[in-house]
């Protein structure tokens, strides 16, 4: 079974820093590993799919990567803003199912 | 572009009552659906998924269920509500036709949040 975890579990930044979220699984057998953004009280907002062929993506400030042999995946966001707060949640995609992290809430202070 | 709905956004039951949570997916066709739920301190858990209408497949034993009428409808439904069906219901959809659902991106709804009392 399938299991994801997500450290930290809450993360507080000044506006401006680099910061990295940190997310690991134990099933190395992945299809691909998903990214998500959750504002409180709203539905998830996909960021970022990483294909288990591939080693990362980026979007605009924001860089994912994959380490399918260590089950370990980083979601890597440049120069944080206030408006980058929010939950961060990653999920990994395999046995056709898809399994879930308890998330990074992520708070960036101006 | 597609767009996905929800509602009611919230809802307050009594233990014991039914419930019927909708959700509908616009600009797409042969989506699967997806249902989840989550709650306080448990992440989000997956309860039924859809790869077509009238095809359901259930993740969890529980006292909900759930139905495709319509190619873009996914219904959650309950007879008699518990005091644990309390959460953040969530649905989503992503692009149908592949051989396993979950592989692509899911895209997610507003969100019905919950409460039982």
């Amino acid at each position: 079974k399938q299991e994801v975890t997500q450290i930290p579990a809450a993360l507080s930044v000044p506006e401006g820093e680099n910061l990295v979220l940190n997310c690991s699984f134990t099933d190395s057998a992945i299809y691909n590993l998903q990214w998500f953004r959750q504002d409180p009280g709203k539905g998830l907002t996909s960021l970022l799919l990483i294909q288990s062929s591939q080693r990362e993506q980026t979007s605009g400030r924001l860089n994912a990567s994959l380490d399918k042999s260590s089950g370990r995946s980083t979601l890597y966001i440049a120069a944080s803003q206030p408006g980058d707060s929010a939950t961060y949640l990653c999920a990994a995609v395999s046995g056709s199912r898809l399994t879930f992290g308890e998330g990074t809430q992520l708070t960036v202070n101006p | 572009s597609q767009t996905i709905h929800q509602w009611p956004a919230t809802l307050v039951q009594p233990v014991g009552s039914p419930l019927s949570l909708e959700c509908t997916v616009e600009g797409t066709s042969n989506p699967n659906l997806y249902w989840y739920r989550q709650a306080a301190g448990r992440g989000l858990q997956l309860l039924f998924y859809s790869v077509g209408i009238g095809q359901i497949s259930s993740e969890v034993p529980q006292n909900l269920s759930a139905s495709r009428p319509q190619d873009r409808q996914f219904i959650l439904s309950s007879k008699k509500l518990l005091l644990s069906d309390s959460g953040f219901y969530l649905c989503a959809w992503s692009v149908g036709g592949l051989a396993e659902p979950h592989q692509e991106t899911q895209y997610f709804g507003p969100g019905t949040r919950l409460l039982v009392l």
